[in-house]
């Protein structure tokens, strides 16, 4: 089984910072398929990245994903106040076929 | 514009059956890989099952194998979660989720409440 871990639990930063949000596997994530959500009180996930580094459709530029193999990164180069959220990493075609990691808190000061 | 609309949960006693579905709109629905996606209450995010284009292959999670069936009706652009002997540790928000190229779920629905309770 595949088991995805994030760090850290909550990240608390100001507008304008610059977030790192780790997520690591167990182990090797096959063909790199490996996505980041962003989930808001109340709504449903949003898809931000996906295969560790494209960009989905309508998302900022200031989100961006990297990695491979059991090592990805997240990193939001300017927060704005509507990025707080959970942050949740997913990977693809292990077993179970998909597993989401615990998530991270970011919070806005 | 993709619509996935959920619809069906509610409040159920412990081994109970539940049906829930989902209407799809927006996309080619017959040629996409779906999937449903649970969250319970304060929790993260858990995949349950997700079926292949053509309904001819499912997968499922262990924790819900011989109790919930994934289904749809590519005639009607609907995919279905039958639920039953439903536990106290299913009640979650069930969302539906369209799985993209690179088994990520690029579009969800707003989420259907399941409350398994006495």
């Amino acid at each position: 089984e595949i088991v995805l871990t994030q760090s850290p639990g909550t990240l608390s930063l100001s507008p304008g910072e610059r977030a790192t949000l780790s997520c690591r596997a167990s182990q090797s994530v096959s063909g790199n398929y490996l996505a980041w959500y962003q989930q808001k009180p109340g709504q449903a996930p949003r898809l931000l990245i996906f295969g560790a580094s494209s960009r989905a459709t309508g998302i900022p530029d200031r989100f961006s994903g990297s990695g491979s193999g059991t090592d990805f990164t997240l990193t939001i180069s300017r927060l704005e106040p509507e990025d707080s959220a959970v942050y949740y990493c997913q990977q693809y075609g292990g077993s179970p076929l998909f597993t989401f990691g615990p998530g991270t808190k970011v919070e806005i000061k | 514009e993709v619509q996935l609309v959920e619809s069906g949960g509610g409040l159920v006693q412990p081994g109970g059956s539940l049906r829930l579905s989902c209407a799809a709109s927006g996309f080619p629905f017959g040629s996409s890989w779906m999937s449903w996606v649970r969250q319970a209450p304060g929790k993260g995010l858990e995949w349950v099952a997700n079926i292949r284009l053509d309904g001819s292959e499912e997968y499922s999670v262990d924790s819900v194998k011989g109790r919930f069936t994934i289904s749809r009706d590519n005639a009607r652009d609907s995919l279905y979660l039958q639920m039953h002997s439903l536990r106290a540790e299913d009640t979650a928000v069930y969302y539906c989720a369209k799985v993209g190229g690179s088994g990520h779920f690029d579009y969800w629905g707003q989420g259907a409440l399941v409350s398994v309770s006495s």
